[in-house]
């Protein structure tokens, strides 16, 4: 069975800081790979999608970048984060794009003050 | 770009009323995919329903909707509300970007009894 590992669970940062969040997927290879973003009472918003090891398209400009080092990881990160990154960060994980379902990580929150 | 119109905010309905949450929906893209995701409080959101083909019901645990391409609509329905259907419901879009999925900005539903 697959399993999806997201890490940490929350993150409490100050303004400026860098960030690195991680992803993990096991039990499936070749997956594609998905970064969202939920700020407080808002919407899933996708941020960057990977279909493929060393390939990431950004959906969403957010001053985050992401990389996908190995095929069953997916790292979302920035060198200085702003007060309005804050939120839950979500991974997921698809066959492939399309009509295909996509599970979900448990999520990241991240609080930045 | 494609977006995703969903009943906002919070509908709230008594055990064993009929549910409908309303989606809308707005791309060029002739072969889209429309989807409800269920994110229940402390666990990660999962598939409820996919679109079939245009007219035609689909239907998950007590829950069905119907793509209609003249409307744009995938609302979704459910003839009996139960306590356990409360969760926060997003539609969601597969349209111009293969790999690329809208979220609406989801609806909170909460069954009392």
């Amino acid at each position: 069975a697959q399993t999806i590992h997201q890490w940490p669970v929350a993150e409490i940062k100050a303004v400026g800081s860098p960030l690195s969040l991680g992803c993990t997927i096991k039990g499936k290879s070749s997956p594609n790979l998905y970064w969202y973003w939920q700020a407080t009472g808002g919407t899933l918003q996708q941020l960057f999608y990977s279909i493929t090891v060393g390939q990431v398209e950004s959906v969403v400009q957010l001053n985050l970048s992401a990389s996908r080092p190995k095929d069953d990881q997916f790292i979302l990160s920035t060198e200085k984060l702003l007060l309005s990154h804050s939120g839950f960060y979500l991974c997921a994980w698809s066959l492939g794009g399309g009509a295909d379902e996509q599970y979900f990580g448990p999520g990241t929150r991240l609080t930045v003050l | 770009g494609d977006s995703v119109t969903q009943t906002e905010g919070l509908v709230t309905l008594t055990e064993g009323l009929p549910v409908m949450l309303n989606c809308t929906y707005q791309t060029i893209y002739s072969n889209a995919f429309l989807f409800w995701y269920v994110h229940y409080l402390n666990e990660s959101p999962w598939l409820l329903l996919r679109s079939s083909t245009d007219n035609k019901r689909t239907e998950h645990q007590g829950f069905h909707a119907t793509l209609h391409k003249s409307s744009s609509s995938f609302h979704l329905q459910k003839s009996s509300a139960q306590l356990s259907d409360s969760a926060l419901y997003y539609c969601a879009l597969s349209g111009s970007g293969y790999n690329k999925l809208t979220f609406g900005k989801g609806t909170v539903l909460l069954v009392s009894p």
